[in-house]
């Protein structure tokens, strides 16, 4: 499985764009890229997945350079509410489903007033 | 999207003790499902990959006595915590895929051993 690499901690402020990056250097060719959401005892939530290029939801846009050595999640306009630990993962597969998932140190942002 | 329970959501239990968790996919059917570990401002630690009909995989350094696991169903999972001591305190996540999308977690369980 890829390895990937995130920033610890992030800080901003609410109204701002905030970009985390992930680098996964030894990514596969059928590996998938998925970022995952997780607040303070709660399980992680899906936030958003892609392959290449550009995919946008209506939470988040993920950007994915043409070597996949890395991927950057956007978030718009965070609030107060955007303040979690966000987890970059890589996998085999079509999807990451049916494969288990290894998180690595995961990015603690934190959103100010 | 799908929705994964966990009962109990939080547990506290005597020095050697066991207790039982339970992973349920509440809308979609799963012949796997993960069973994670998460200690305080630390990431999640697989421990295992239950197998509905078939014995679990346990991930190197995970006891497979200590921490035994059923996939009774297809919707049902769980993890008992044998003999419980307090280094076993510790938040337990399970996830589920479901179909062509992604994995899905549960709320978690937090077990505190006493």
């Amino acid at each position: 499985l890829a390895k990937t690499t995130q920033p610890i901690s992030m800080d901003s402020y609410e109204g701002q764009e905030v970009n985390i990056t992930c680098s996964h250097n030894n990514i596969a060719t059928n590996d998938y890229i998925t970022w995952y959401q997780q607040f303070p005892s709660q399980g992680p939530r899906f936030i958003i997945q892609g392959y290449k290029t550009k995919v946008t939801n209506e939470v988040a846009s993920l950007f994915i350079p043409a070597d996949r050595k890395s991927s950057t999640l956007s978030l718009p306009r965070v609030s107060l509410s955007d303040t979690a630990v966000y987890y970059c993962l890589v996998g085999p597969g079509t999807n990451n489903a049916g494969n288990m998932l290894t998180f690595g140190g995961g990015t603690r942002l934190m959103v100010k007033p | 999207g799908a929705v994964v329970s966990q009962h109990p959501s939080r547990v506290i239990c005597k020095s050697g003790t066991s207790v039982k968790i339970e992973c349920r996919s509440l809308d979609f059917q799963a012949t796997t499902m993960f069973w994670y570990r998460q200690f305080p401002k630390q990431s999640l630690m697989l421990m295992a990959t239950s197998n509905e009909g078939s014995k679990a995989t346990y991930e190197q350094g995970v006891e497979k006595d200590k921490f035994l696991i059923n996939h009774a169903s297809l919707t049902l999972s769980t993890l008992t915590v044998t003999s419980a001591h307090p280094e076993d305190s510790s938040f337990y996540i399970c996830s589920a895929p479901s179909g062509a999308d992604t994995q899905y977690f549960g709320p978690g369980t937090r077990l505190t051993v006493l």
